[in-house]
């Protein structure tokens, strides 16, 4: 059983659409960080949310913590096809020295 | 700046055979861990390390063994390979002796097929 769920898996979409990924747990955590991994690379860090409520932007990405600390989101507007990549949420509980990771979004922008 | 460097790229395995998977940082970090990554089931944490001398275990340790004698290198070892283990294995590091909020640097990982 994974601690942290996103979804969707998969999403396909056409260059210049929105679109939304989501990751969520029952557990707290006490920060939280989404991370993109291009083919035959490790994930990079794109964004930490620590603070529940949290929004942080990105340029064309908008991160938000959920005020209960147990989810979080990532909207991208006007996708364009250097975002293709997958997309990794992953979250440091409030005890212990584990950092757990989502399932992970495969996300394809069509030119 | 090398950041994190995974040795080998590529790994095939014969059931039952050992190795190291090598990984070493040149960043100072006290932080190492290992994961493995599987379709659809994201990273999943096998050991970690937060000094040297100091290991514990992950979410999926069986199979797996680990050692931290210096803050630079935290190999991995098989100890007797299974097609199960056939994965994508990954090294990170971060500054500081926990995760929390702290970036976690990668290697360009190991591709792992046990036959």
């Amino acid at each position: 059983t994974q601690l942290l769920e996103q979804s969707p898996q998969f999403l396909s979409i056409q260059e210049g659409e929105n679109l939304t990924v989501y990751c969520n747990s029952s557990s707290v955590f006490s920060s939280l960080q989404w991370y993109r991994q291009e083919p035959g690379e490790g994930p990079v860090l794109l964004v930490t949310v620590v603070t529940g409520g949290e929004v942080k932007k990105l340029k064309r990405l908008t991160f938000q913590f959920g005020d209960a600390r147990k989810d979080s989101s990532l909207h991208i507007t006007a996708a364009q096809p250097g975002d293709t990549g997958l997309y990794l949420c992953a979250g440091a509980p409030r005890t212990g020295n584990q950092f757990y990771f989502g399932t992970g979004t495969s996300l394809t922008v069509i030119p | 700046n090398a950041g994190v460097t995974q040795t080998p790229k590529f790994q095939v395995l014969k059931t039952g055979q050992s190795m190291t998977l090598q990984c070493a940082q040149d960043m100072n970090h006290e932080y190492m861990s290992w994961y493995r990554q599987d379709p659809g089931m994201g990273l999943r944490l096998i050991h970690y390390s937060v000094g040297a001398g100091i290991t514990d275990q992950g979410e999926v340790p069986n199979g797996y063994n680990v050692s931290r004698s210096t803050t630079e290198d935290f190999p991995l070892r098989l100890l007797s390979a299974a097609p199960s283990q056939t994965s994508v294995y990954f090294c990170a590091s971060s500054q500081g002796t926990g995760p929390w909020g702290e970036k976690l640097f990668f290697g360009s990982g190991t591709q792992l097929s046990v036959l």
